[in-house]
């Protein structure tokens, strides 16, 4: 089983550079997110979309878009890179059906961005 | 104050140690509890949810204290694989986002 699977693994850009990080998940679920975490600060929410054509700003959205291209794929995408953006990301899914077992996030193994 | 407060740590225990971590949460709203795992330059990991009326599994127990606004995670008989960080995460019932914490640190010593 796959689960959510990234795309880059790791990344360097330069400043004002554009990219897209991908993420497809074949769990079905309705939810998938984006996450940023940095040292000392956690994981923050930078976009979400609850199901298949909708999306949402979570904390931290400046900066960035994103896509739900359908129910398996959200992709995020910077613009114009900058160096505050060097970060690591995780994108997550989630079933959200209610229940508590279904409100488990399931997480991809990460994007290491770094921005020179 | 921030939504989910967890203690960093590090919390060094020697191997066979119990140790317990607390999660302070401020919006008495939230309805989904859990504990993540997250190993070093790896994901988050779900290690447990966390009932009203509290749950074990093997070495691990959770703990909900709604009143008190608080969950906790009490490791048993520590071992080396159970360094981490443990995340905290809470979420409120009809949103669809999550609070994680910023995590506690744990080193099992030989």
């Amino acid at each position: 089983n796959a689960g959510v699977t990234q795309t880059p693994k790791f990344q360097v850009l330069k400043t004002g550079q554009s990219m897209t990080l991908q993420c497809a998940q074949d769990m079905n679920h309705n939810s998938m997110y984006w996450y940023r975490q940095d040292p000392g600060m956690g994981l923050r929410l930078i976009y979400y979309s609850a199901s298949e054509g909708t999306t949402d700003k979570g904390e931290v959205p400046n900066g960035y878009n994103v896509s739900r291209l359908n129910k398996r794929e959200f992709s995020l995408r910077l613009e114009s890179a900058a160096p505050s953006q060097t970060s690591v990301y995780f994108c997550a899914s989630r079933l959200q059906t209610g229940g508590l077992a279904k409100n488990i996030q399931y997480f991809g193994a990460g994007t290491r961005l770094s921005v020179l | 104050r921030k939504e989910v407060e967890q203690d960093p740590g590090p919390f060094n225990v020697p191997e066979g140690a119990t140790v317990a971590f607390n999660c302070t949460y401020s919006n008495s709203a939230s309805q989904s509890f859990f504990w993540y795992r997250q190993d070093c330059r790896k994901e988050p990991k779900l290690l447990m949810s966390v009932y009203s009326s509290g749950n074990e599994d093997g070495r691990f127990t959770a703990q909900l204290n709604r009143a008190s606004q608080y969950i906790s995670l009490l490791i048993r008989d520590s071992k080396l694989s159970d360094s981490a960080t443990y995340l905290c995460v809470v979420s409120s019932q009809g949103t669809y986002k999550y609070i994680f914490g910023t995590g506690t640190r744990l080193k099992v010593l030989a």
